[in-house]
């Protein structure tokens, strides 16, 4: 089964460093591309940026660019989201998705999801 | 960035009822479009990839249609468990972007 687990429930302080991860089984970790979705309580999803774990190169969307990190190792088949500053407005659920594509077309989508990561920054 | 609109933002229906939602993308985006379904406290489900391809699994009362700009998703007869979320997003772009939502419930 095609899948991506990921870390469990954080609770920090403004200020603080905080690195979650996404590990993926069920299938060749390296030749699909692994996205980071934000969703801010009550509201939806906001697409922050990939990585492509077979070379580690990532783009952002310009909202979350220089705020926060991804990086992947796929000795491990994990993708990691990091802050290295947490602010409270980064309170969020952050899903980790995979991108699946036809090579024929070049049409491309995201599954599956994991279960999500709940962040909360509160002093 | 491609910016995504929905309408409505939400919707009371009643089981059986059939549902259309619309999404509107700032450019064209051919048919790289995809609809998804979150539930309370769940992960984003995908339904419709490539804007009218049904993602295996899931029941044939949901079909998507529309190329270009304009993009539809129909859910033909309303079951109980369709009351959630649903969201359209552009895979066109290298930024991905998602409409901001369409909530079904119950009327």
């Amino acid at each position: 089964e095609v899948q991506l687990v990921q870390s469990g429930a954080e609770v920090k302080k403004p200020g603080e460093s905080l690195r979650i991860s996404c590990k993926g089984s069920g299938y060749s970790f390296t030749s699909y591309w692994i996205s980071w979705v934000r969703q801010m309580p009550g509201k939806g999803l906001e697409w922050m940026g990939r990585i492509d774990p077979s070379d580690s190169y990532t783009n952002y969307s310009p909202s979350f660019q220089g705020h926060v990190t991804i990086s992947a190792d796929k000795s491990i088949s994990t993708a990691y989201l990091q802050w290295s500053s947490l602010k409270a407005s980064d309170t969020a659920m952050y899903y980790c998705a995979r991108r699946s594509i036809d090579f024929l077309t070049a049409y491309n989508w995201f599954d599956p999801w994991g279960q999500g990561t709940l962040v909360t920054v509160s002093s | 960035d491609i910016q995504m609109t929905q309408s409505p933002s939400s919707l009371s229906a009643s089981v059986g009822d059939r549902v259309t939602i619309t999404c509107r993308a700032s450019q064209s985006i051919s048919s790289y479009l995809n609809w998804y379904q979150q539930k309370p406290g769940k992960a984003p489900k995908l339904l419709i990839y490539a804007a009218s391809s049904l993602q295996s699994g899931v029941p044939s009362r949901f079909s998507g249609s529309g190329s270009g700009t304009d993009f539809t998703l129909t859910i033909s007869s309303l079951q109980p468990e369709d009351f959630a979320t649903y969201y359209c997003q552009q895979s066109y772009s290298t930024s991905r972007t998602f409409g901001p939502g369409t909530k079904v419930d119950i009327k």
